[in-house]
């Protein structure tokens, strides 16, 4: 069974401050991950995706991948207020034909 | 606009009266998908299709069916709808496989009473 493990939260950051979200992930054939900001009744939107191991930035974003540890991590340098959501982290493998893995989200809530 | 439409964005039905709910992308994707999502159990995948009458079961399939007859269009059909359906759906596609970027509906609220 496929795995993503995401602590739910609430994670309470400061206006202005980092926020880190983490995740990781049981099967070793996963190959792409993808973080997503998902507003409260709204679909998920794709932020970042990373394949290899190290790390990608993207504006405020940086997207961080150990496939070593199975860790896959989100920073948010500078955060606002309308970074106020809940985060998917999603693992997809090589074959292609699997869906995406979900974690369960990670609710962010940046205080002003 | 690329995007996926999903109808309706509500929906409230009783048990045992079929309903689909229908999903259409304009990009081209031959890659589409059906979730789920609950409080607490987040996002769980239903159907897929990896191209025109090619789909297969997801993570939780019972209660439901799809058919893909046309690239564009992967509607999802509850024949006998159950209290336990009762959810928040998303479409999702995306270009070839599911391991690359998925872009979603903006969600069906199902209600089954």
């Amino acid at each position: 069974q496929k795995e993503v493990e995401q602590n739910s939260g609430p994670l309470s950051v400061p206006e202005g401050a980092i926020a880190s979200l983490n995740c990781t992930y049981s099967d070793r054939g996963s190959q792409s991950f993808f973080w997503y900001r998902q507003y409260s009744g709204k679909s998920p939107e794709l932020i970042m995706f990373i394949y290899s191991n190290g790390d990608k930035e993207d504006g405020r974003f940086t997207a961080q991948l150990n496939k070593a540890s199975q860790y896959v991590s989100l920073l948010i340098r500078d955060s606002q207020p309308s970074d106020s959501a809940t985060y998917l982290c999603a693992g997809g493998s090589g074959g292609g034909a699997d869906g995406l893995t979900f974690g369960k989200g990670t609710h962010l809530i940046i205080q002003p | 606009e690329a995007q996926v439409t999903q109808n309706p964005r509500y929906l409230i039905t009783v048990t045992g009266k079929k309903l689909t709910v229908t999903c259409s992308q304009n990009m081209n994707h031959e890659y589409m998908s059906w979730y789920r999502q609950d409080p607490g159990l987040g996002l769980r995948q239903i159907y897929y299709s990896m191209n025109v009458e090619v789909t297969d079961k997801g993570d939780v399939p019972e209660g439901y069916k799809v058919s893909r007859k046309e690239k564009r269009n992967f509607p999802l059909i509850l024949e006998s709808p159950s209290p336990n359906q009762t959810s928040l759906y998303f479409c999702a596609s995306s270009w070839r496989a599911a391991n690359e970027k998925l872009f979603f509906g903006s969600g069906t609220q199902l209600s089954v009473l």
